[in-house]
């Protein structure tokens, strides 16, 4: 298909240890977004990429969570020392150009930590 | 700043019932609305918009029409299906070239055979 993959589906971890997430956006979108869904709080918005930079980190809620994009395609999302708090389901988006376009969305990564 | 507020699920309603789902946005100007649909196991998709007040919006029988006055945008349907069951997000995105689409809470809608 030609949508927005992510990997992995589910992810459980122990507090304190580090994750990755990988989003794989639709070819050729330059604007790749992470949002973290936690329940009954919806869709908090962390990191916006526009190609490799990252103009809008504004929604990272600490310095533990950090993203990267190479090669204008997939992105991922680090989260180090992992707390219980992070536990949510983290979503990957994108879109042709910019905030502008309509965004598509991947299923989810839904990260538990024990 | 942009906010947005719709009502708190769980809906629960019988097949074939008529559907509203509330929601009110507080913006300056003229914002663009949109319906997000979450299916089960799936990704959020843009299910409708309206970018200019009066605009409706529709698509697979839902709709919403972009009240500037009363400051809404409410989902609509008339006759709902078992398939409809899923959480639905009202959104909206500010004027400005880099203002962010910003989500409300969402309203889990589970439609009864």
């Amino acid at each position: 298909g030609a949508g927005v993959s992510q990997s992995p589906s589910n992810k459980v971890t122990e507090k304190g240890k580090d994750v990755e997430l990988r989003c794989d956006p639709i070819s050729g979108h330059t604007a790749l977004y992470w949002y973290r869904q936690s329940l009954g709080q919806g869709l908090e918005f962390l990191i916006y990429f526009q190609g490799n930079s990252a103009p809008d980190k504004s929604g990272l809620p600490s310095d533990r969570f950090s993203a990267e994009r190479t090669g204008g395609s997939v992105s991922t999302l680090t989260i180090q020392r992992t707390q219980q708090e992070d536990s949510a389901v983290y979503l990957c988006a994108s879109s042709v150009a910019d905030y502008t376009d309509t965004q598509y969305f991947g299923p989810g990564t839904r990260l538990t930590v024990l | 700043g942009n906010s947005v507020t719709q009502m708190e699920g769980p809906v629960t309603l019988s097949e074939e019932a008529f559907l509203t789902i509330n929601c009110t946005y507080t913006a300056t100007g003229y914002p663009s609305l949109f319906w997000y649909v979450q299916y089960p196991g799936e990704g959020l998709q843009l299910l409708l918009k309206a970018t200019k007040a009066d605009d409706k919006g529709s698509n697979k029988g839902f709709e919403a029409t972009y009240r500037k006055e009363t400051t809404s945008f409410h989902l609509e349907k008339g006759s709902v299906q078992v398939s409809d069951s899923a959480v639905y997000f009202c959104a909206l995105r500010g004027m400005n070239r880099d203002d962010k689409i910003i989500f409300g809470k969402g309203t889990r809608l589970h439609i009864l055979p």
